[in-house]
């Protein structure tokens, strides 16, 4: 079975400030890992995928995330913040055949002005 | 490409009544659909798996006779709610996964906010 786990429920960063997003997973195969942002009473907007490619993955809005298999992670990083990225993010992970996703607790960022 | 759509995006109705909510993937075929629930400040939980076709398969402690799920079409499936109380108010999101390209791939609809009164 996979699970997800998102360290940290909030996170606050200066406008300008590094954003990093802690996920880690747990998986006896080969994962599939995802990143979402959700706005207030909105739908879920994909970030970045890993499905096994490139270990280092670009998304939009400038977020990139690194899968690490040695230290079974895939945090969230942008380089300088953005008022606009105030939200809520989730990691999930599936696996080739289950198709389910799990998805982590969440992180809700703050950006401070 | 690749957009699911739900209607209704809010629905407010009354204890003990029914809510129907559709979930459409627009410019793709979906072999099978998800529903999840989410409740205020926390993740999304899967609700069950459907397959176009076929019966849906619930998660653990989700009531089947409550959430009644139909995906009668490669694009459409619709989540009933049945008798709703309002312990049931919550967002309900669907998604999709496309029957080619990338399966462990999956498209989210913009969400039903369902209020019970």
């Amino acid at each position: 079975a996979q699970s997800v786990t998102q360290l940290g429920s909030h996170v606050s960063v200066s406008e300008g400030a590094l954003v990093l997003l802690r996920c880690n997973y747990s998986s006896s195969v080969p994962p599939y890992l995802f990143w979402y942002v959700q706005y207030p009473n909105q739908g879920l907007q994909l970030l970045l995928k890993y499905t096994s490619a490139a270990t280092l993955v670009k998304g939009i809005n400038g977020f990139e995330a690194e899968f690490k298999k040695s230290e079974t992670s895939f945090h969230l990083t942008k380089p300088s913040a953005h008022m606009s990225d105030a939200a809520e993010y989730f990691c999930d992970v599936t696996t080739s055949g289950t198709y389910k996703y799990i998805f982590g607790t969440g992180t809700r960022l703050k950006v401070l002005a | 490409g690749a957009v699911v759509s739900q209607h209704p995006s809010r629905v407010i109705c009354k204890s003990g009544t029914s809510v129907k909510i559709e979930c459409r993937s627009l410019d793709f075929q979906a072999t099978t659909m998800f529903w999840y629930r989410q409740f205020p400040k926390q993740s999304l939980m899967l609700m069950a798996t459907s397959n176009e076709g076929s019966k849906a398969t619930y998660e653990q402690g989700v009531e089947k006779d409550k959430f009644l799920i139909n995906h009668a079409s490669l694009t459409l499936s619709t989540l009933t709610v049945t008798s709703a109380h309002p312990e049931d108010s919550s967002f309900y999101i669907c998604s999709a996964r496309p029957q080619t390209g990338n399966l462990n791939e999956q498209y989210f609809g913009p969400g039903t906010r369902l209020t019970v009164t």
